[in-house]
């Protein structure tokens, strides 16, 4: 059993299009994060939700949107792709609002080409 | 905002050799977590840290949360080939959690 599953794994996709990530947990977390690995692999918070509510907003293009339709569901929607947005998008989710540890998803390497 | 210092960036060691890497931040952090990850996954929680001073074990690995709360190392001893991987320091204050640049281990065997 997948604790937190993203999908899809992999997505390519030309400048300017949207697209969507999917996120799932079946821990019974509150809260649930979308991260951004870059191609140096440092990792950045983007948002988190706890119970469906925004609770953290990073400094983020507004192209990206995530909707959290229950709590044990994160979506990322992106528009407007732009060649900066490749990365590798990694979901995870806590018990709490972190002050647990955070479980993560496989990542979704995303290339804008 | 809050960044962490984590040393060194990569290494490269011999099976059996003992490892160590560390992190330190210009803030205070009220836990201190280390994170593995292998090529194509996700990050994996290898150790918790929740108290200034505390000292944990898990296996081959410890981890210590500096007495400042400003730092924390991770040792692995005895180094086996699928230690390899990417290990990252995350230090959390309030609800963020600040990831470390990562420290690259390679073994030969």
């Amino acid at each position: 059993d997948t604790a937190v599953s993203q999908t899809p794994k992999y997505l390519v996709t030309q400048m300017g299009n949207d697209k969507s990530i999917k996120c799932e947990q079946n821990l019974g977390h509150d809260t649930m994060y979308w991260y951004k690995q870059d191609s140096k692999k440092f990792l950045k918070i983007m948002f988190s939700y706890n119970n469906k509510e925004l609770i953290i907003n990073e400094t983020v293009p507004n192209r990206f949107s995530p909707k959290s339709p229950d709590k044990a569901h994160l979506n990322l929607h992106i528009n407007s792709l732009e060649l900066g947005d490749s990365a590798v998008y990694f979901c995870a989710s806590s018990q709490v609002p972190m002050n647990t540890e955070a479980f993560f998803g496989q990542g979704t390497r995303l290339t804008v080409v | 905002g809050q960044q962490l210092n984590q040393s060194p960036q990569s290494m490269f060691i011999q099976e059996g050799e003992d490892v160590s890497m560390n992190c330190t931040s210009s803030s205070i952090f009220n836990t201190w977590l280390w994170y593995k990850q292998d090529p194509g996954e996700g990050p994996v929680l290898l150790i918790a840290l929740y108290k200034a001073g505390e000292l944990t074990s898990n296996g081959r690995l410890t981890a210590q949360f500096g007495i400042t709360r400003k730092d924390s190392f991770l040792n692995i001893s005895a180094s086996i080939p699928s230690d390899v991987g990417i290990y990252f320091c995350a230090g959390l204050n309030g609800n963020k959690l600040v990831f470390g640049a990562g420290t690259i281990l390679r073994v030969k065997s």
